[in-house]
């Protein structure tokens, strides 16, 4: 099974920052098969990219994905107060699991 | 516009059986597949398994292969997935979500059902 290591735990950001999400991998992924989603308090979490890097549909322009192999990178170019939320990541190259998540917060 | 409406929440004893519901709608039923996803309090996501609305091929993760079986009924555009053997460490919101063929990623997710295992 490829676990899914993500940091850090917590990334405390004002709005208007820049955040960079890590997601490491234990082994690689095939063909960049990662996916990033948002989860926000009391709701399911939401598609925000596949691929590595290809932004789903709706998805703002402020959100960035990158990597391969075993380093994945999620980034948000400067952050809405609508961000603040928990990030996952999701490998889908061997089975599916999903990483531990990143919470990010208000500082 | 796409929706995956889930059922409500459950509550059930430790050994029992609970089976959740997911009605789909806004889309073509048989041309996509679900995964059904648990979060269990305060914590991360964990994939269960995987079915076709198309044919009703079954993928099911390791961890629940024994005790979680995934259907479909394309007549209502509902998916159901059956846990048995409930023990309280089965506490947890479950989730439907949409997925192309089996690509492996979920574009549209329900809303989530909670299901408490408790004595």
């Amino acid at each position: 099974e490829i676990v899914l290591t993500q940091s850090p735990g917590t990334l405390s950001l004002s709005p208007g920052e820049r955040a960079s999400l890590s997601c490491r991998a234990s082994q690689s992924v095939s063909s960049n098969y990662l996916a990033w989603y948002q989860q926000k308090l009391g709701q399911a979490p939401r598609l925000l990219i596949s691929g590595a890097s290809s932004r789903a549909t709706g998805i703002p322009d402020r959100f960035s994905g990158s990597g391969s192999g075993t380093d994945f990178t999620l980034t948000i170019s400067r952050l809405e107060p609508e961000d603040f939320a928990v990030y996952y990541c999701q490998q889908y190259g061997s089975s599916r699991t999903f990483g531990q998540g990143t919470k990010v917060e208000i500082k | 516009q796409v929706q995956l409406v889930q059922s409500g929440t459950e509550v059930k004893k430790p050994g029992a059986s609970v089976k959740v519901s997911c009605q789909a709608s806004g889309y073509s039923f048989s041309s996509y597949s679900f995964s059904w996803v648990r979060q269990a309090p305060g914590q991360g996501l964990e994939w269960m398994g995987w079915i076709s609305a198309y044919n009703g091929k079954t993928i099911y993760a390791q961890d629940f292969q024994d005790r979680v079986t995934l259907t479909t009924d394309t007549l209502t555009s509902t998916a159901y997935m059956e846990l048995r053997s409930l023990r309280s460490d089965d506490t947890a919101i479950y989730y439907c979500a949409r997925e192309w063929a089996y690509t492996g990623y979920f574009d549209y997710w329900g809303q989530g059902t909670l299901v408490t295992v408790s004595s």
